[in-house]
């Protein structure tokens, strides 16, 4: 069984294009997170929500908007892509606090051409 | 405010040999420390974790870290690694009293038979 899991894996799309990347954990935990990953795999916290509620917002542009429809789900809303927007993207999960194992999705590796 | 410093981008190793990844850590607080595994094309998986106690901690797959708090160090171990042990390693800190984690910027281990 997939703990957490996002769509699509990969996601090609023109500059300018809206898009969307699901996430959902099956563990029951109450916090979910998307992190960017640069080409650089430099890795870098962009939302946190805890039972649907936002508890972190990084400096992250506001063409950027995550939702949480249930604590089992984080999808993120990206509008007018830009080429800096190319990274992967992943979807992580923890029980509550930080103190507790994240657990990561495999990750939606976006290209904006 | 929090940030991880891993001094090695990169680090070839032949296998069966012992492995040492270095992580420097900057904060004035109290922190929690973790390494986390990425294998190629995959999310990140938790290897250990510091919280409190006993300063060497034991993870999975034959790794222990030592949290040294005069040095401000995490540096993670291996007494003899596999070539199956080739992926990105990143060590992560977060302030006992906040709300997210910061993570270095890597560290690439390349096994050799």
């Amino acid at each position: 069984d997939t703990a957490v899991s996002q769509t699509p894996k990969y996601l090609v799309t023109q500059m300018g294009n809206d898009k969307s990347i699901k996430c959902e954990q099956n563990l029951g935990h109450d916090t979910m997170y998307w992190y960017k990953q640069d080409s650089k795999k430099f890795l870098k916290i962009m939302f946190s929500y805890n039972n649907k509620e936002l508890i972190i917002n990084e400096t992250v542009p506001n063409r950027f908007s995550p939702k949480s429809p249930d604590k089992a789900h984080l999808n993120l809303h990206i509008n007018s892509l830009e080429l800096g927007d190319s990274a992967v993207y992943f979807c992580a999960s923890s029980q509550t606090g930080l103190t507790d194992t994240q657990y990561f999705g495999p990750g939606t590796r976006l290209t904006v051409l | 405010a929090q940030s991880v410093t891993q001094l090695d981008s990169q680090v070839p190793v032949f296998e069966e040999a012992p492995v040492e990844l270095r992580c420097n850590y900057s904060s004035s607080v109290s922190v929690y420390l973790f390494w986390y595994v990425q294998y190629p094309n995959q999310g990140l998986q938790l290897l250990l974790k510091y919280l409190s106690g006993s300063t060497l901690v034991k993870g999975i797959n034959g790794f222990e870290a030592e949290f040294n708090k005069s040095q401000t160090s995490f540096h993670l171990r291996k007494p003899s690694v596999h070539i199956s042990d080739t992926a990105e390693y990143f060590c992560a800190v977060s302030e006992a009293a906040g709300n997210k984690l910061t993570f270095g910027g890597g560290t690439r281990v390349l096994v050799k038979p």
